[in-house]
C-alpha cells in the first residue's frame, strides 16, 4: 500500500535558518512519483517539484532544494535562508505509475506547517 | 499551469440541504479530481474522471456525487449535506492524456471553504 509519512507537524524557525521538511514514503511500485505542494495561508495549493523514481539526482531551484534517496525511501525538502514569505504548509505526496488511464492517483501526507519569524 | 477555477470559493449552508460546488479548467485537461482537506489530515480523493464518460469512486466518496458536463467542467454535488463535510474541497486536473501512460501533475483551484451548519 501506498503511504506518505510527514513526520514533522509544525517547524517554526527564524528569518535566515535553513530549515528542512522531512518526507518518507512507502511503495511496492518500481516506477513512483514523488511531489511537493506548498499552502501558504491564503489556502490554494502551488505545485513546487515533481520527482520520478528513476532519477536520483538531487535538484535545486533557487533557496529551495530537494534530496531523494531511494535506500531510506526518502525525499526531503530543504530552504535555505528562510524568509517570512516560505511560510506556509508544506505537502509532501506520492503517485503510482499510470498504465494506460489507470488510476495514478496522488497520496498525500498530512503536511508541515512552516513559520518563519522575523 | 492549469487555469483551474472553483466557485463559490466560500459557501455556508444547514444540515439537509443540497449544494453544488463547481470547478472548470480552461487548458483541455482530461483528467479531473476532486479532493477535500481536513486539518491534520492532509487531502483526500473523492472523485475523479479521466474523461467525460469515465467518472470513478476515490478513497471518501460516500455522500458525494459528481458530474463530468464537459471537458472542462466537473461538479461536485453534496446532495444531504451533513456538519462532518466541512472543509476545503479542492478541485485539480492533470495533465496526462487519457489512454496514454506516464508522467502526470495535477494542478489545484483555490479551493471551496464549505462549512455545514
Amino acid at each position: 500500500a501506498q503511504k506518505v509519512t510527514q513526520a514533522q507537524t509544525e517547524i517554526s524557525v527564524v528569518e535566515k535558518e535553513d530549515v528542512t521538511l522531512d518526507c518518507v514514503y512507502e511503495t511496492r511500485d518500481t516506477t513512483y512519483y514523488l511531489f511537493w505542494y506548498k499552502q501558504p495561508p491564503s489556502g490554494e495549493l502551488v505545485f513546487l517539484i515533481r520527482r520520478n523514481s528513476f532519477d536520483e539526482q538531487n535538484e535545486i531551484s533557487g533557496r529551495y532544494s530537494w534530496n531523494f534517496q531511494k535506500s531510506t525511501s526518502s525525499f526531503n525538502f530543504t530552504i535555505t535562508a528562510s524568509q517570512v514569505v516560505d511560510s506556509a504548509v508544506y505537502f509532501c505526496a506520492l503517485s503510482e505509475e499510470n498504465y494506460g488511464g489507470s488510476q495514478g492517483n496522488l497520496i498525500f501526507g498530512k503536511g508541515t506547517k512552516l513559520s518563519v519569524k522575523p | 499551469d492549469a487555469d483551474v477555477t472553483q466557485t463559490p470559493r466560500n459557501r455556508i449552508t444547514k444540515t439537509g440541504k443540497r449544494i453544488m460546488l463547481e470547478c472548470s479548467q480552461t487548458k483541455g485537461h482530461d483528467r479531473m479530481y476532486w479532493y477535500r482537506q481536513d486539518p491534520g489530515l492532509g487531502l483526500r480523493l473523492i472523485y475523479y474522471s479521466f474523461d467525460v464518460k469515465d467518472i470513478n469512486k476515490g478513497e471518501i466518496s460516500d455522500g458525494y456525487s459528481v458530474s463530468r458536463q464537459a471537458q472542462a467542467k466537473f461538479s461536485l454535488s453534496l446532495e444531504s449535506a451533513i456538519p462532518n463535510q466541512t472543509a476545503l474541497y479542492f478541485c485539480a486536473t492533470s495533465d496526462l492524456t487519457h489512454g496514454t501512460s506516464g508522467q502526470e501533475t495535477q494542478y489545484f483551484g483555490p479551493g471551496t471553504r464549505l462549512l455545514v451548519l
